[in-house]
């Protein structure tokens, strides 16, 4: 069935570095992969997204890039800051109404 | 544009009440999709309503359901809770249709509690 890895878990960085996150999906016919970052007792939010007829996406200090051929798609964060804190899901959609989350990442940035 | 809004926040029941929450979706979404949320399993699809029809089935017993209404609003239903149904339910609107279908957004959750 459909699945997507997600990893690190769990990911300390210090404030200005940059962090990237990475997921892994099986169902070839997945064409829209979302990223979420929610906050403690928050909902999830959207914060990039990219379909599968694109390769790389940016908007400000982040970025997601796909490659359909390793089924993976990575979320990249630079110059992180305290208010990156936060766990961030990346999710799958394939077409069939349902979207398949990660795990979850726990990003930690250090001041 | 007003966000997606579920009621109620929190709620607290026992082993084999139902309950029944609620979720309204941003105007002009056709599209609810139901998720629980738990710190060992993550986001775990429901179900998803469209135009009042049900078009995908995540994997939970029949305990829980759904349903969609005219105004797309959607409710869903757990009946003879267990302790483990004790989660936050999360639901999320899409538009459905036209250039940004899939962009889904989400509530703030009701936080179900079984005692």
């Amino acid at each position: 069935g459909e699945n997507v890895e997600q990893h690190p878990s769990t990911l300390s960085v210090q404030e200005g570095d940059s962090a990237v996150i990475k997921c892994t999906y099986s169902d070839s016919a997945s064409n829209y992969f979302p990223w979420y970052k929610q906050e403690l007792g928050k909902r999830p939010q959207l914060i990039i997204d990219i379909r599968s007829n694109v390769g790389e996406k940016k908007d400000q200090r982040i970025a997601v890039t796909l490659n359909k051929t390793a089924k993976h798609f990575s979320l990249h964060i630079t110059e992180t800051q305290p208010e990156d804190s936060a766990v961030y899901f990346c999710a799958v959609n394939s077409g069939t109404y349902k979207y398949i989350f990660g795990t979850g990442t726990r990003l930690k940035v250090l001041a | 544009k007003a966000g997606v809004t579920q009621t109620p926040r929190y709620l607290i029941k026992t082993r084999g009440q139902q309950v029944t929450l609620s979720c309204s979706p941003i105007s002009g979404h056709r599209s609810v999709s139901w998720y629980q949320q738990t710190p060992g399993q993550g986001l775990q699809f429901l179900f998803e309503y469209f135009s009042e029809t049900q078009r995908n089935k995540g994997n939970f017993p029949g305990r829980f359901s759904g349903r969609q209404f005219s105004n797309s609003r959607s409710e869903m239903n757990v009946s003879t809770l267990e302790l483990g149904d004790s989660a936050l339910y999360l639901c999320a609107s899409r538009h459905g249709v036209g250039a940004t279908y899939n962009e889904q957004f989400f509530g703030p959750g009701t936080r179900l509690t079984v005692l």
